[in-house]
């Protein structure tokens, strides 16, 4: 079963922290795992995303972390910000140019507090 | 990038009616995705729609609930067929776009609530 295991389902941060977001999946096929972020009443944006042949990138105050042997990726936060509050999914997909349906993990709600 | 315009934005339609969710993008794409999103939870992947053919459903959904035209490369709509309160959503359309990075954007979404 294509699954995709996101946790904490809600976050709170201080300001100037760091907020970690775990994943966990099951498929080994999976080749592709983004995370998207998403505000109110809007869609969800790509935020960053990662292949198994490297495990770290990093692109500002975003990095994801993927273990492959365990199965597991997770999305840091940096020196959280107010305007990082948001809900964030992580998702996993076989092949960027295959098979593009994502299996999306189910939300985690970030907020940052001052 | 692509920029992808849905509407309507939202509706409150009556039990049994049937609404059209439309989708247009700037520029032309080789694949459109149609998702739902229940209040508060994830993405459901309800579709594929080919440009030309038939849309591919993923499991639990029907072309005879969610019937979906895509007439060319920039357009596709989303039909809810007679609606039930369960079918109270966000339905969001997404289009991959080509290149390297192959990224997948979604629309704003339609937010609609059935009674």
């Amino acid at each position: 079963q294509q699954q995709v295991k996101q946790s904490p389902q809600s976050l709170i941060v201080q300001k100037g922290g760091i907020s970690i977001i775990n994943c966990a999946y099951e498929n080994t096929a999976f080749d592709y795992f983004p995370w998207y972020q998403q505000f109110p009443g809007k869609g969800p944006a790509l935020l960053i995303a990662i292949r198994p042949d490297v495990s770290e990138k990093k692109e500002g105050r975003f990095t994801i972390s993927f273990n492959k042997s365990a199965k597991q990726f997770s999305l840091h936060i940096m020196d959280s910000q107010p305007g990082d509050s948001a809900t964030y999914f992580c998702a996993a997909s076989i092949g960027n140019f295959g098979n593009e349906k994502l299996t999306f993990g189910t939300g985690t709600r970030l907020t940052i507090i001052p | 990038s692509a920029v992808i315009s849905q509407k309507p934005s939202r509706d409150i339609c009556q039990r049994g009616t049937s609404l059209t969710i439309q989708c247009q993008v700037d520029s032309q794409v080789t694949m459109m995705f149609w998702y739902r999103q229940q209040p508060g939870q994830s993405l459901t992947l309800i579709a594929t729609a080919n440009q030309g053919s038939e849309a591919t459903y993923e499991s639990g959904f029907v072309i005879d609930k969610f019937p979906i035209s895509r007439p060319n490369l920039t357009f596709s709509t989303l039909t809810v067929s007679n609606m039930s309160p369960e079918d109270s959503s966000i339905y969001l359309c997404s289009v991959l776009t080509s290149g390297n990075t192959g990224e997948l954007f979604f629309g704003e979404g339609s937010r609609l609530t059935v009674l």
